[in-house]
């Protein structure tokens, strides 16, 4: 039973590139949620998805992130032209239904 | 005033201890309740859900209080392996609203 799966798990990326963060959730589930993790700092919601819908994005910065669930293939979340205040761990769960979510082991982004 | 609150501590409590984490919510439209276990620079995992009715799971008893607003997480017991960073969450439909976390460190 594989659990939710993200990578890279370490991604460093130099101001203005582009970041790419994969999660493929726990085979059945077709919830998929993105957070984000400062140091120091809470989990804060980024956005909901189902599968080719996004059904809550309220947590997303309105520049420059994107995040998709396509019929086929893993969840990405995108960030475009990054900055150093992007840098944050970023975690992906999953659900079966519209509860009890389960966590990735999140991706690391650190921005040069 | 924050959606979430939560004591960040920490905790020092010797093995053995009996410890108690509160957590307040400011969203009556919450619908459900979790508390997750985070170990330093690892992902948070799921310990338990949380019930009006209260719920335990072997040394974990969990409880939740919707007239007050607040939940709570009891831990008999404790082991130098509980030591962790505790979330609550609290969810509506679509997403999940955390606390900061408290910090438990279970000593000998």
């Amino acid at each position: 039973n594989a659990g939710v799966m993200q990578n890279p798990r370490h991604l460093v990326r130099r101001r203005g590139q582009e970041a790419r963060l994969r999660c493929s959730p726990v085979k059945g589930h077709s919830h998929v949620y993105w957070y984000r993790q400062l140091p120091e700092e809470g989990l804060k919601f980024m956005v909901y998805l189902q599968k080719e819908n996004i059904i809550d994005e309220s947590g997303m910065p309105k520049e420059r992130f994107s995040a998709e669930f396509p019929k086929e293939g893993p969840s990405i979340l995108r960030i475009q032209q990054v900055v150093r205040g992007d840098s944050a761990a970023y975690f992906c769960a999953s659900s079966p239904r519209r509860d009890e979510q389960f966590f990735g082991p999140g991706t690391r982004l650190t921005v040069l | 005033r924050k959606e979430v609150e939560q004591d960040p501590g920490p905790f020092n409590v010797p093995e053995g201890a009996t410890v108690a984490f509160n957590c307040t919510y400011s969203n009556s439209a919450s619908q459900s309740f979790f508390w997750y276990r985070q170990d330093c620079r690892k992902e948070p995992k799921l310990l338990m859900s949380v019930y009006s009715s209260g719920n335990e799971d072997g040394r974990f008893t969990a409880q939740l209080n919707r007239a007050s607003q607040y939940i709570s997480l009891l831990i008999r017991d404790s082991k130098l392996s509980d030591s962790a960073t505790y979330l609550c969450g609290t969810g509506t439909a679509s997403k999940l609203t955390f606390g900061t976390g408290t910090r438990l460190q279970v000593t000998l």
